[in-house]
C-alpha cells in the first residue's frame, strides 16, 4: 500500500496480558516514530528509529514498553503486563529522511491501534 | 505547564466562516511548526509546515508563526463542513525529530 499501515486496528486486552502492535512504514522510509494518544489529548512521543537503530526511547512510560525494528522496516511495539492506564491509541509515523537531517521532513502517520485494557 | 498549549474547544462555526486556531509554546528552541488535521478514528495528516517565523499560505489555509511571542496560528477561510475535525499543532527543535503536539482543537463547521 501507499501509506503507513498498523495492525491490529483494535485490541482489547485483559489487565496483565502482553500485547504486540505492528507498524508497516512506507517502503524506503528511514525514520520511524511511535506516539501514544490518550483520549482527548494530542499524541505524545514514545520512541523512534533510524533504520534499525533506536535513537531515542525517552518517551516510553515504563520498562513494560519495548520497541524494535530489527530489519529497518517493520516495527513492533510490545507492552508487557498491560495496565488500564495503557489504554490509548498508538500511532506510528514514518519519514523518508534521516533523523536530525536539518531539513524539514514530513512524518506520515498510520491510522493507529486503539488499545483497550479491561 | 506543558511545552505546547492549545485550547481544546470545541469550536463551532457556520459554513463560510473564517476560523482561527492557535497554540502557544514555551520552548524557544522550537524551529519547525506544523498543523495536522485528524478525523475521528484516523491518523493525523499534515496540513501546513513552516520553518521559523513568518507566514505560509496554501489554498484556504494560512499558517503564521511569531517566534518572538511563541505563538502560532492557523487560519481557515471559507470553512466547509468537511473541515470538521480535530486540529493539532506540532513543533520540533530540529528537522525530522520527534514532534511535540498540542492537545488539539475540535472544530465543527455547520452547514
Amino acid at each position: 500500500g501507499a501509506g503507513v499501515s498498523q495492525s491490529p486496528r483494535y485490541k482489547v486486552a485483559k489487565r496483565g496480558q502482553d500485547v504486540a502492535l505492528r507498524c508497516d512504514p512506507i517502503s524506503g522510509h528511514v525514520s520511524l516514530f511511535w506516539y501514544q494518544q490518550a483520549l482527548g489529548q494530542g499524541p505524545e512521543f514514545l520512541t523512534y528509529f533510524q533504520n534499525e537503530a533506536q535513537l531515542d526511547k525517552s518517551g516510553l512510560p515504563s520498562d513494560r514498553f519495548f520497541a524494535e525494528r530489527p530489519e529497518g522496516s517493520v516495527s513492533t511495539l510490545k507492552i508487557q503486563r498491560t495496565q488500564q492506564e495503557d489504554s490509548a491509541v498508538y500511532l506510528c509515523a514514518s519519514s523518508l529522511d534521516y533523523a536530525h537531517s536539518g531539513r524539514p521532513e514530513r512524518q506520515y502517520f498510520g491510522p493507529g491501534t486503539r488499545l483497550t485494557v479491561t | 505547564q506543558k511545552e505546547v498549549e492549545q485550547d481544546p474547544g470545541p469550536l463551532s462555526v457556520p459554513e463560510g466562516a473564517i476560523v482561527s486556531l492557535n497554540c502557544t509554546y514555551s520552548n524557544s528552541a522550537f524551529q519547525y511548526f506544523m498543523w495536522y488535521r485528524q478525523y475521528s478514528r484516523k491518523g493525523p495528516e499534515l496540513l501546513m509546515y513552516t520553518y521559523s517565523s513568518g507566514n505560509k499560505e496554501d489554498g484556504r489555509f494560512t499558517a503564521q508563526v511569531d517566534k518572538s511571542s511563541k505563538y502560532i496560528s492557523l487560519f481557515i477561510r471559507d470553512s466547509q463542513p468537511s473541515d470538521s475535525a480535530t486540529y493539532l499543532c506540532a513543533m520540533s527543535e530540529a528537522g525530522n525529530t520527534p514532534l511535540v503536539f498540542g492537545k488539539g482543537t475540535r472544530l465543527s463547521v455547520i452547514a
